[in-house]
């Protein structure tokens, strides 16, 4: 089984719908993050945890929430879906920062918002 | 300017061949580096860190040029397999939480 799930893994919607997109990790790690990934662009940060009180912005958070219900679970929220936020969305994972960071992706998620 | 930049390729090159990226960073400060590598339609997935003394794997082999900011990638004996794109990554070495900087990767075409 995969070490870091996320679902739905395809999803389209429509423009001005609240999504949500749910990843789930069974690493035992504390930290959890959310990329997107653009054709052309690196991949992005959105929102981090470094644990189940903690909650950081990225440096594309703006129409984006998160939440970390548990050490094992972070959900993305996109409250009112938009166009540009078509994109294919990554969690990660990684058990401490520093020079020895080393992230986990899961399977990602494609998000179409018509 | 981009804080990573690497060419997108592709690159297409024959089996066997070897072929090499090189990937630049615009922070000084920057402290570690790593190469991942993403399969089409797949997550990115930790290849190799990137050390200043330079580090190999197999037919991979990584290497850091921190006065002219940029490191390399050198793939030996290419293989079909090796189809793939490279995102170099960058942790800076600013304060506070430094999180890792992608660049948008290069490709990769290994043709028989």
């Amino acid at each position: 089984d995969a070490d870091v799930t996320q679902t739905p893994r395809n999803r389209i919607t429509k423009t001005g719908k609240r999504i949500m997109l749910e990843c789930s990790q069974t690493k035992g790690h504390d930290r959890m993050y959310w990329y997107r990934q653009d054709p052309g662009l690196g991949l992005r940060l959105i929102y981090y945890s470094f644990d189940v009180k903690d909650i950081n912005k990225g440096e594309i958070s703006d129409g984006y929430s998160v939440s970390r219900q548990a050490q094992a679970k972070f959900s993305l929220s996109l409250e009112s879906a938009i166009p540009n936020q078509t994109a294919l969305y990554f969690c990660a994972t990684s058990d401490r920062g520093g020079s020895t960071d080393t992230q986990y992706f899961g399977p990602g998620t494609r998000l179409t918002v018509l | 300017r981009k804080e990573v930049e690497q060419d997108p390729g592709p690159f297409n090159v024959p089996e066997g061949a070897t072929v090499a990226f090189n990937c630049t960073y615009s922070n000084s400060a920057s402290q570690s580096f790593f190469w991942y590598r993403q399969d089409c339609r797949k997550e990115p997935k930790l290849l190799m860190s990137v050390y200043s003394s330079g580090n190999e794997d197999g037919r991979f082999t990584a290497q850091l040029n921190r006065a002219s900011q940029y490191i390399s990638l050198l793939i030996r004996d290419s293989k079909l397999s090796d189809s793939a794109t490279y995102l170099c990554v960058v942790l800076p070495g600013s304060g506070g939480y430094n999180k890792l900087i992608f660049g948008a990767g290069t490709r990769l075409a290994v043709h028989p």
